[in-house]
């Protein structure tokens, strides 16, 4: 069974520019997860969606973050402008629906702003 | 919303000693306890996991512990090897939302 999958693996951009980073789960996985980790932190969920739709997106700073996923497959996660604090690595899960449920997760984006 | 406590926050152990990592939580609806372990620039692997209908698990060196109750779960390893030093992050769960502790950096000294 093929695993999470990011892209970019890392990002190098400065302040105020945009980024975009890219999620395909876990074939079946209804449930969807954007975290960002900062250097020595547990994760912190940003947003999740149940297929297509938001379920828990209270931790998204929603003036410089936004995340779709469209179809209830691939989703998107975007920062336009970046902050010098967005600097992390932003991980993406899934996990199959019907909880509690396992959720595993990609590789991570790391990304520097400058 | 869940608040999950991790403690401590780094643990040296001797290879060979054993690695004890607790964590409590505030919502008794969090039904589900997971571990994970993180290799630096590696992602979080899930190396034991725990639902609240069971006190305990095991799993070759590996067990974690359930208290309801006290709504408590430890991380136990016995027999450390170096391959075990990480970051371990507990975490708990309500339905499919997930909340994290803030980690466990453990180092087994040869």
């Amino acid at each position: 069974e093929a695993g999470v999958a990011q892209s970019p693996r890392y990002k190098i951009i400065e302040k105020r520019q945009s980024v975009a980073f890219w999620c395909n789960p876990i074939s079946g996985h209804a449930t969807l997860y954007w975290y960002q980790q900062i250097l020595g932190q547990g994760p912190k969920l940003l947003i999740q969606f149940q297929n297509n739709g938001v379920v828990d997106d209270s931790q998204l700073p929603k003036d410089r973050f936004s995340a779709e996923r469209l179809k209830g497959v691939d989703s998107t996660l975007k920062i336009q402008p970046a902050k010098l604090e967005d600097s992390a690595v932003y991980l993406c899960a899934s996990s199959a629906s019907g909880g509690p449920e396992t959720q595993y997760f990609g590789p991570g984006t790391r990304l520097l702003v400058l | 919303g869940e608040n999950v406590e991790q403690h401590p926050s780094t643990l040296s152990v001797q290879e060979g000693d054993s690695a004890v990592i607790k964590c409590t939580y505030s919502d008794s609806a969090s039904n589900y306890f997971p571990w994970y372990k993180q290799e630096l620039g590696k992602r979080p692997q899930l190396i034991i996991d725990i639902r609240s209908n069971v006190g305990e698990k095991k799993d070759q060196r590996i067990a974690v512990t359930l208290n309801k109750t006290a709504k408590h779960f430890s991380l136990h390893i016995t027999e450390t090897q170096p391959e075990d030093s990480a970051v371990y992050f507990c975490a708990a769960s309500i339905g499919n939302q997930f909340y994290f502790g803030t980690g466990t950096s453990l180092t087994v000294i040869p």
